[in-house]
């Protein structure tokens, strides 16, 4: 049963620093995302990871896969106040039919002037 | 283009009342996902459709619970009778499937916040 792990799970930190979310998952998989949740809203898109060593970046966000490992960073460069939310990173079910995510339980991410 | 729709947006009702949750998926998506969403139980895959045709219900907790999609463009939710541990965000998601595996990510509507009294 492949499991998908996050950590942290709350993350504080302030303006201007730099820091690195962790997404580790238990079985084979390529394929991997990363999603952004603002307060009572939707789920959105940020990064679609497809293979092994595959590197994305969207303004301070980066996001890697490294397969081997089992395991995904999003490192996030300069916070700022609107980066303020929680982040989820979604496994493809390797035995699964396609799109058949698993999500971990999220990052909370808290950043303070 | 129009994203995923849900409608209600917010439920309100008293337990056992029966609770109908609506989506209209991005067009020409063949993939249909429900979820829920609480803080205990983060989000969780209830069941998904491809093509229309149930593929996993692994995830519907209970008898209670049922999903349809009658058509291309419409699934729906049901519970009945409905308890107050049902309160929660539930999300419908869609997907285009492609020869590129996986590389469509799934897109979320706005979800439906479900509270039972």
């Amino acid at each position: 049963e492949l499991k998908v792990e996050q950590n942290p799970l709350f993350l504080s930190m302030q303006e201007g620093k730099n820091y690195t979310i962790y997404c580790n998952y238990s079985t084979t998989s390529d394929r991997l995302y990363w999603y952004r949740q603002d307060p009572g809203k939707s789920l959105e898109s940020l990064f679609v990871l497809l293979s092994n060593g595959a590197v994305k970046q969207e303004g301070r966000l980066m996001a890697s896969l490294d397969t081997k490992a089992r395991l995904s960073t999003l490192h996030i460069t300069a916070a700022v106040h609107d980066l303020s939310a929680t982040y989820f990173c979604a496994v493809e079910n390797y035995g699964g039919s396609q799109g058949n995510l698993i999500f971990g339980k999220g990052t909370k991410l808290s950043v303070k002037p | 283009d129009a994203g995923v729709i849900q409608s209600p947006r917010h439920e309100v009702t008293e337990m056992g009342q029966e609770v109908t949750l609506r989506c209209k998926p991005i067009s020409g998506h063949d993939y249909l996902f429900w979820y829920r969403q609480t803080m205990m139980r983060g989000l969780e895959l209830l069941i998904y459709f491809n093509n229309n045709v149930p593929i996993d219900d692994s995830g519907m907790p209970e008898d209670r619970f049922s999903a349809k999609m009658p058509n291309a463009s419409f699934s729906t939710l049901k519970i009945q009778p409905s308890e107050p541990r049902d309160s929660a965000v539930y999300f419908c998601a869609s997907s285009r499937a492609s020869r590129w595996r996986g590389n469509q990510p799934q897109h979320f509507g706005d979800g439906t916040r479900l509270s039972i009294l």
